[in-house]
């Protein structure tokens, strides 16, 4: 069976650019989330789906991101106007249910502003 | 608050030596569940291990066991007779329900096995 996956696995932009990563989960997972890891850091929380509930977009760090989810399947993430602090690895993850299940992460997304 | 605290930032360890990985959690909730993942070099994060506030069972799996303590918070993990492939960090996970189910990584143990 297919894991998660991400695309592209790597990302180089200009400063102020727009750019879109994308996460397909495993089949039949209702809830996704998206984590940021910098260099040498820890997981950081940015938003989860859990089937057609309202997204917690807690995590977030500023109105430049934004994720969509499309029939409770594919996901993409959105960083507008990216700055140089957003460089990080974007990772995706996906369980059964959101909470208690554990997560089967994606290889995640390098992001490399300029 | 929920909070998960990996105090060792990074452990070296010779071969064949066994060593253990703290964690401690914080939670006012009743029902939760701790995590254990194996972030390798390679950088994909690998899911090792699921524990619920009510099973204080340990657990062993090969060389790998875990020990679940509610009384200190505390959710352990010690890798037996110690290989170079454990080399990786390691994160240790919290979800609860009152947290609107969002998982609390603590900032991960980075092992470094040598030959």
């Amino acid at each position: 069976g297919a894991g998660v996956s991400q695309s592209p696995s790597n990302k180089v932009t200009e400063k102020g650019k727009d750019v879109e990563l994308r996460c397909d989960p495993i089949s039949g997972h209702t809830a996704l989330y998206w984590y940021r890891q910098s260099l040498g850091q820890g997981l950081e929380f940015l938003i989860y789906f859990q089937g057609n509930s309202a997204p917690d977009k807690s995590g977030l760090p500023s109105d430049r991101f934004s994720a969509e989810r499309t029939g409770g399947s594919v996901s993409t993430l959105t960083i507008q106007r990216t700055q140089q602090e957003d460089s990080a690895v974007y990772l995706c993850a996906s369980s059964l249910e959101v909470g208690i299940n554990e997560q089967f992460f994606g290889p995640g997304t390098r992001l490399t502003v300029l | 608050a929920q909070k998960v605290t990996q105090a060792q930032t990074e452990i070296s360890v010779v071969e064949k030596e066994d060593v253990t990985l703290d964690c401690v959690y914080e939670t006012r909730d009743t029902t939760y569940y701790l995590f254990w993942y194996k972030q390798p070099p390679s950088g994909e994060l690998v899911f090792l291990i699921r524990r619920n506030s009510f099973d204080e069972q340990n657990e062993i799996s090969g060389r790998y066991s875990w020990n679940f303590q509610k009384s200190t918070s505390s959710f352990n993990f010690t890798i037996t007779a110690s290989q170079v492939v454990d080399s990786a960090v390691y994160f240790c996970a919290l979800s609860a329900w009152g947290t609107g189910n969002q998982f609390y990584f603590g900032t991960g143990t980075s092992l470094t096995v040598i030959p």
